[in-house]
């Protein structure tokens, strides 16, 4: 089945504390990307990445860090978690190349305390 | 960069009724425009979209119309149904889909 996994969906941590929300997708897309989703403000884009090593900043960048290292695989770190970055974060992917269509995870929900 | 303006914020119809939502862009050079769905609990998911070179677009109840040069497209939904309640999030890209910019939402209520 086509998807994009998200790990965990789930977590309450404390701030401080380095964590990685995990995103793979099996559909051989060469884009993807991480928003995050607030109540009143839609959808903004934290990273995104359009192939194998190649990121870009979004409209959100500060306080995250992603890497492309795999073409399935895009984590996006926390190294030093807030409470402002308590969150819904969606990853996504599409084939790129003008495809359009964003494929997105089912979510994680971050709480930072 | 691109900036998305989406109205209305909250949208309530009644069960039959058509429904338009309504999305402005400031950047002209922007040449594709997604409108994705996101039901309660559950992923933003693609409904329609248009790019640049179309006008209008059509899918069974569900329009999209863009006017290029007064930088704005709207969603009409005919024929609505409670099942079409959900948040809806127009989007805008310069670069066919790459770094989509998000309206911040309709919330859209269909009554029976």
């Amino acid at each position: 089945e086509a998807q994009v996994t998200q790990n965990p969906r789930y977590l309450i941590t404390v701030t401080g504390k380095k964590l990685t929300v995990t995103c793979s997708q099996n559909m051989n897309h060469e884009y993807m990307s991480w928003y995050r989703q607030d109540p009143g403000l839609g959808l903004r884009q934290i990273y995104y990445s359009m192939n194998v090593e190649v990121t870009d900043k979004g409209d959100v960048p500060e306080g995250y860090k992603v890497s492309r290292k795999e073409k399935r695989n895009f984590p996006l770190i926390l190294e030093s978690p807030s409470p402002n970055q308590t969150s819904l974060y969606f990853c996504a992917s599409s084939f790129g190349r003008g495809s359009g269509e964003l494929f997105f995870g089912e979510g994680s929900r971050l709480t930072v305390l | 960069g691109e900036n998305v303006e989406q109205h209305p914020s909250t949208l309530s119809v009644q069960e039959g009724d058509s429904a338009v939502i309504k999305c402005t862009y400031s950047d002209s050079a922007s040449n594709y425009f997604p409108w994705y769905k996101q039901e309660l609990g559950k992923r933003p998911q693609l409904i329609i979209d248009i790019r640049s070179n179309v006008g209008e677009k059509k899918d069974q109840r569900i329009a999209v119309t863009l006017n290029k040069t007064a930088k704005h497209f709207s969603l009409h939904i005919t024929e609505t149904q409670p099942e079409d309640s959900a948040v809806y999030f127009c989007a805008a890209s310069m670069n066919s889909g790459y770094a989509l910019n998000f309206g911040k939402g309709t919330s859209l209520l269909v009554t029976p």
